[in-house]
């Protein structure tokens, strides 16, 4: 089944540790995006890329970062820089920037 | 004023009834509008994706814009319990722009 992969579900960070969000997708798309969800809050957008070996910033990048080596493949890392990391961290992809974005399962993301 | 306003509920309402689901915004350059549902602890579902104003049907669900009022609308037909959910607004001024959110509404169809 085509579809978007996030793992793990669950994550745990110590303070001080980076820790990296796995995103996979088989639909063959271009784009991919990394949005923070919180609670009483809209998505917000961390990163997105359009093609590999490019991405840019969203509204909310400071202590994330992220690579797109692989046109299925679309890591974020989340850095000890980012104070305030506890979140539900969703992936999507779309065809293009201008076609709409599916979305992954999420990993939730707690510090302990 | 957040550009994109959206009650967060709970909304809840008896299984058949007739579900109408809203979301105002600030930003008239807003053209492509969509609407999410997503269940809990479960990534977000595309139900609809419309331009500009109008209306969309797709099965028990009809999308409505009205840009005049920027003022958009999602109904459910003959609501069932699966549909509880909570519903996200989403627009963009541009095909290539990002993604605006509400924050959604939490939806619960009681049996």
């Amino acid at each position: 089944d085509g579809g978007i992969t996030q793992s793990p579900k669950y994550l745990f960070r110590k303070e001080g540790q980076n820790v990296t969000l796995s995103c996979e997708q088989n639909l063959n798309h271009d784009a991919m995006y990394w949005y923070r969800q919180d609670p009483g809050q809209g998505l917000r957008l961390i990163y997105y890329s359009q093609i590999v070996n490019d991405f840019q910033k969203g509204d909310i990048a400071e202590g994330y970062s992220v690579s797109r080596e692989k046109k299925e493949s679309f890591p974020l890392t989340v850095t000890s820089a980012q104070k305030n990391p506890t979140a539900f961290y969703l992936c999507a992809s779309s065809i293009g920037l201008d076609q709409p974005q599916h979305f992954g399962d999420g990993t939730r993301l707690s510090i302990l | 004023q957040k550009e994109v306003e959206q009650d967060p509920g709970p909304l809840s309402v008896p299984e058949g009834a007739i579900v109408s689901l809203n979301c105002t915004y600030s930003n008239s350059a807003f053209q492509y509008f969509m609407w999410y549902r997503q269940y809990s602890r479960k990534g977000p579902e595309l139900l609809m994706y419309t331009y500009s104003s109008g209306n969309k049907e797709d099965g028990r669900f009809t999308a409505q814009v009205d840009k005049s009022s920027k003022y958009i609308s999602l109904f459910i037909r003959d609501s069932q319990p699966s549909d509880s959910a909570t519903y996200l607004c989403a627009m963009r001024r541009t095909r290539a722009d990002g993604l605006t959110f509400g924050k959604g509404t939490h939806l619960i169809i009681q049996p």
